[in-house]
């Protein structure tokens, strides 16, 4: 069964500054993985996700993200965080060819400040 | 534009209640996933469904059951509401990544 931790339950930052939030994975097999994000009071919706070929990914809102199979890390990355990226972000994974069921981190809450 | 629908946002129910949480989506997939979401636990899988009438047990699916008799609709059953029930809830549907309903918070008094 597969895994996923996210290191950080939440990560304060000023508004400007550049973040990364942490994820790792743990799997037997090969996995695709995704970053979701929600904002107060509503479901999760897709950030970025890596199926295969290039292991860097991005958002249409600036975020970004690695695949590093050796090192079974997937962090998200943005040089400059915005007020409105305040929300809770969750990590997860799912095994290839099959079931696809995701399993999620616990999520990190990211707060940007003025 | 893709939609999974949850019937209610907000609900408020009595201990031992029988409580419904209905889920439609419009994009025709096969899987469909309940999550429950607490603070500090992230999202707790309670039961999916791959197909019309299967259903397989999640990670916590004590106290609740299912319903899949239509493709796009799946409905999780709280049989009877415990006030550790309270929570928000979250609908899925699942091809190569999820799509999620609004949630609808419940509360049991």
């Amino acid at each position: 069964a597969q895994s996923v931790t996210q290191l950080d339950s939440q990560v304060p930052v000023f508004e400007e500054a550049p973040v990364e939030l942490r994820c790792n994975y743990s799997s037997s097999v090969s996995v695709y993985l995704f970053w979701y994000v929600q904002y107060p009071n509503q479901g999760l919706q897709l950030l970025l996700k890596y199926l295969s070929g290039s292991t860097l990914v991005e958002s249409i809102n600036g975020f970004e993200a690695e695949f590093n199979k050796s090192q079974t890390s997937f962090h998200l990355r943005k040089p400059s965080v915005h007020i409105s990226d305040t929300a809770e972000y969750f990590c997860a994974v799912s095994v290839t060819g099959g079931s696809y069921i995701p399993t999620f981190g616990r999520g990190t809450s990211l707060i940007v400040h003025p | 534009d893709v939609k999974v629908t949850q019937s209610s946002r907000y609900l408020v129910k009595r201990t031992g209640e029988k409580v419904f949480l209905e889920c439609v989506q419009d994009m025709d997939h096969e899987n469909m996933f309940w999550y429950r979401q607490d603070p500090g636990l992230g999202l707790r899988l309670i039961y999916f469904s791959y197909d019309v009438k299967m259903k397989e047990k999640g990670d916590i699916p004590e106290g609740y059951s299912v319903s899949r008799e239509k493709k796009e609709r799946f409905s999780l059953i709280l049989e009877s509401a415990s006030t550790n029930q309270t929570s928000m809830y979250l609908c899925a549907s699942f091809s190569t990544e999820a799509f999620f309903g609004q949630g609808t918070r419940l509360t049991v008094v």
